[in-house]
């Protein structure tokens, strides 16, 4: 079945800096999401792309729908403590419209 | 933050007992659903409500069943608890004009001894 790759699964920034995840399947989405978990949370929908080649920020988050449509990416800018968290980025499978989700891609800021 | 809460947020029971987790919202959106989410698996979507008295299952139902009466109340229903389906369960719902926007609850963490 379709499913959702994230890359990095885990990665380790400093304070300030930007960040960049990405999302890729084999086959094509017509929508992305993204979502943020914070420990102890259900996940929280911060994006929606519906378009390709779509550039939608909210804050500090853009996020990009691939202009392939198999791919999708999310930046954050000058990172502070509460980025930490897990992300996951989602789609509509395209056999029965169900989210899926990816793994995740844990993020984790050094002091 | 979209209105909804789930019931009870942590529980702990035996073996073969029966267990019922509550999402209620107050959003009035159309959708409801239930997930289980595992390490390394991920968010597995358990069943799901398309409206009152209408629900399907989705990819890893057996063992779970539900029940919509009302708009608002989305029940999951594990018959006879197994170790097995010690998790976190998470609500969500959508409606039909962002139907792929998902808003969830805060979870039920379960542990079944």
């Amino acid at each position: 079945g379709q499913q959702l790759n994230q890359s990095p699964q885990s990665m380790f920034i400093q304070e300030g800096e930007d960040v960049s995840m990405n999302c890729t399947s084999s086959s094509i989405f017509n929508t992305w999401l993204w979502y943020k978990q914070d420990p102890g949370e259900g996940p929280v929908l911060l994006i929606a792309l519906y378009k390709a080649g779509e550039l939608t920020s909210n804050g500090r988050l853009t996020a990009q729908f691939g202009i392939t449509r198999k791919d999708s990416f999310l930046n954050i800018s000058a990172s502070i403590p509460s980025d930490v968290g897990i992300y996951f980025c989602a789609g509509p499978s395209n056999r029965d419209d169900k989210i899926i989700f990816g793994k995740g891609t844990r993020l984790h800021i050094l002091p | 933050d979209a209105g909804i809460t789930q019931s009870p947020r942590h529980k702990v029971t035996e073996t073969g007992t029966p267990v019922t987790l509550r999402c209620h919202q107050t959003e009035n959106h159309r959708y409801m659903y239930w997930y289980r989410q595992d390490p390394g698996h991920g968010l597995r979507l358990i069943h799901y409500s398309y409206g009152v008295k209408d629900t399907d299952k989705g990819e890893v139902s057996d063992g779970y069943s539900v029940s919509r009466s009302k708009t608002e109340d989305f029940l999951l229903t594990l018959e006879s608890a197994t170790s097995s389906q010690t998790s976190v369960y998470f609500c969500a719902i959508s409606d039909l004009l962002a139907f792929y926007e998902q808003y969830f609850g805060p979870g039920t963490r379960l542990t079944v001894t």
